[in-house]
């Protein structure tokens, strides 16, 4: 089976601070695992993908994610928000046969 | 290189009609599914093609439908509408082949088709 939670459905934090989005993930396969973005009323935008390469993984616009095995997760973060970054963020789980399994979505916000 | 296109934008159907909603996947790419997000339900897959062929199919009831043209253009179809299906409808592409345990591909989404059932 295979399945992605993503802890917080609602995050707010201030314009220069951190960011922390968390994903947990299962797979009985060595998965693929990615980030989107989404601004409203838009499809999905490609933040970041691991595929077993290097753990650490750079995206776009700042954003990072660290695939931990031994925890089974794939967080998000960002040094230091920006408005343009409030949006709602999917993590996403590709395991064997490209069975593709969304995560239900974190809304962030950022305030000025 | 064009982005995943998807037409129309926005529509407005009543109860009891049918819908039919297009993908045109960036150039190359054979792999086309299908996704309905709603605020309740959140993402959910539809359906995938790869030349041609449905490959895999999520758990929706028969009214919805799809296939995928020889360019590997992509489309799908609800009848009889109802008002749940109001909607975003997410369409997407990949080079990936549905078969392949490869799993380095990413999806590329399109902006969506906005479905409003009245």
């Amino acid at each position: 089976a295979q399945s992605v939670t993503q802890l917080d459905s609602h995050v707010s934090v201030s314009e220069g601070t951190p960011v922390l989005l968390r994903c947990n993930y299962s797979s009985s396969y060595s998965p693929s695992l990615f980030w989107y973005v989404q601004h409203p009323n838009k499809g999905l935008q490609l933040l970041l993908k691991y595929t077993s390469a290097a753990t650490l993984v750079k995206g776009i616009n700042g954003f990072e994610a660290e695939f931990k095995k031994s925890e089974t997760s794939f967080h998000l973060t960002k040094p230091s928000a920006h408005m343009s970054d409030a949006a709602e963020y999917f993590c996403v789980v590709k395991g064997g046969y490209q069975k593709v399994t969304f995560g239900t979505g974190t809304k962030l916000q950022v305030i000025p | 290189k064009a982005g995943v296109t998807q037409t129309p934008r926005y529509l407005i159907k009543t109860r009891g009609q049918q819908v039919t909603l297009s993908c045109s996947p960036i150039s190359g790419h054979r792999s086309v599914s299908w996704y309905q997000q709603t605020p309740g339900q959140g993402l959910q897959f539809l359906f995938e093609y790869f030349s041609e062929t449905q490959r895999n199919k999520g758990n929706f009831p028969g009214r919805f439908s799809g296939r995928q043209f020889s360019n590997s253009r992509s489309e799908m179809n609800v009848s009889t509408l109802e008002l749940g299906d109001s909607a975003l409808y997410l369409c997407a592409s990949s080079l990936d082949r549905p078969s392949s345990l490869a799993t380095t591909g990413e999806l590329f989404f399109g902006e969506g088709s906005r479905l409003t059932v009245l």
